[in-house]
């Protein structure tokens, strides 16, 4: 079964915690991406990889950090300088090369305790 | 850089009946146009697209158009059904960079 999974479904924050967002691929895409939902609002980029072991800062990069060390693999962590962290997490993936279709996975939806 | 306006924000119609969502967008050099369907806590579904080089492409009961000199894009919904109820996303691309709209949550009323 090909596809974008994330793990997990639902996360807690604790104060000052970093939490780590899981998302991987088994599409062979090159390009990968992370994206905040707030309640009633539309997607904005976090942070976006066309290649491994690069990466650039999207629209609102400011308290989260990522790595790409493998192709299948883009996790993200919500480090403690993002004072609003609460909201739905979306990864996608794109075959990249000129081919910019993303696929979206599933989501984690993250709640500070 | 790129800013997408979508309209309306909510909308309701009675089953069978048809549906239009609309997008503006402020960058001509982008060039390719998605559209996503979003139910409650789920991930984004895309369910047409179109390049900049077509006016207009269908799929059943889904079709979009694109004027691309007046800069806006649509999604047209026919014979709308209980399961098109969700939030609508057009984005646009520049440069693999998706910009989304800000969503239209439709309701089809039986």
């Amino acid at each position: 079964d090909g596809g974008i999974t994330q793990s997990p479904k639902y996360l807690f924050r604790k104060e000052g915690q970093n939490v780590t967002l899981s998302c991987e691929q088994n599409l062979n895409h090159d390009a990968m991406y992370w994206y905040r939902q707030d309640p009633g609002q539309g997607l904005r980029l976090i942070y976006y990889s066309q290649i491994v072991n690069d990466f650039q800062k999207g629209d609102i990069a400011e308290g989260y950090s990522v790595s790409r060390e493998k192709k299948e693999s883009f996790p993200l962590t919500v480090t403690s300088a993002q004072k609003n962290p609460t909201a739905f997490y979306l990864c996608a993936s794109s075959p990249g090369q000129g081919k910019v279709t993303q696929y979206f996975g599933p989501g984690t939806r993250l709640l500070v305790l | 850089g790129e800013n997408v306006e979508q309209h309306p924000s909510t909308l309701s119609v009675q089953e069978g009946d048809s549906a239009v969502i609309k997008c503006t967008y402020s960058d001509s050099a982008s060039n390719y146009f998605p559209w996503y369907k979003q139910e409650l806590g789920k991930g984004p579904q895309l369910i047409i697209d179109i390049r900049s080089n077509v006016g207009e492409k269908k799929d059943q009961r889904i079709a979009v158009t694109l004027n691309k000199t007046a800069k806006h894009f649509s999604l047209h919904i026919t014979e709308t059904q209980p399961e098109d109820s969700a939030v609508y996303f057009c984005a646009a691309v520049k440069a693999q960079k998706l910009v989304f709209g800000q969503g239209t949550r439709l309701t089809i009323n039986p």
